[in-house]
């Protein structure tokens, strides 16, 4: 199996401060990227994709994609408690059958 | 239908039970993944459908686990013989194309084997 790497935290960041998660692959020629959200108990929501080199924005939220050093990242901007959840990095197998993979999520708390 | 179906929600199955665990996609996406996740850890991949044909299903942890979309829609995960490893929560999910578009899971079935 392709491996997407994660630290597993916990990150805490006070309320209102930039929250900085971030992803490795093994796969280099993936070329979708994906940052999914997973409150306790639930199940995991899409928040962000990204395909190309560079940034991304939506809201609070960017993603930064870097394909020769083979890493993803998520920005999160004037945290919020409610932003206290696990974040999923996926990436998508391109060399077989388009599967998609995922890290280990990496628990933040934002601390009001 | 809106989103990804999966029922039943929660199942508790006496060891040896076989159980089967429905994924109902949402309409139109070819798509189709299984996941099984453990407390604390991120989804691990189990099986992928693209319509009717199980492209990959080196995820699958043993011949106890079978995965089936045999009209290229509704999906079902079978575990026969269940063993108290078999616990956690699966997770389906499906996106409109094959090739790296979005996906999106449905709320999970909890499985617990006692």
């Amino acid at each position: 199996q392709k491996e997407v790497e994660q630290n597993s935290g916990p990150l805490s960041v006070p309320e209102g401060a930039i929250a900085s998660l971030n992803c490795t692959y093994s796969d280099r020629v993936s070329q979708s990227f994906f940052w999914y959200r997973q409150y306790s108990g639930k199940s995991p929501e899409l928040i962000m994709s990204i395909y190309s080199n560079g940034d991304k924005e939506d809201g609070r939220f960017t993603a930064q994609l870097n394909k020769a050093s083979q890493y993803v990242s998520l920005l999160i901007r004037d945290s919020q408690p409610s932003d206290s959840a696990t974040y999923l990095c996926a990436v998508v197998d391109q060399t077989g059958a388009n599967n998609l993979f995922f890290g280990t999520g990496t628990r933040l708390t934002v601390i009001p | 239908g809106a989103g990804v179906s999966q029922s039943p929600r929660y199942k508790v199955a006496k060891r040896g039970q076989d159980v089967a665990l429905r994924c109902d996609p949402i309409s139109g996406h070819v798509s189709l993944f299984w996941y099984q996740q453990a407390l604390g850890q991120g989804p691990e991949f189990l099986t992928y459908f693209q319509n009717e044909a199980q492209l990959d299903k080196s995820g699958l942890p043993s011949d106890r686990f079978f995965a089936e979309r045999p009209e290229g829609s509704v999906s079902t995960l079978k575990i026969q013989r269940t063993q108290q490893e078999d616990s956690a929560v699966y997770l389906c999910a499906s996106s409109s194309q094959g090739r790296g578009t979005e996906a999106f899971f449905g709320q999970g079935t909890r499985l617990t084997v006692v």
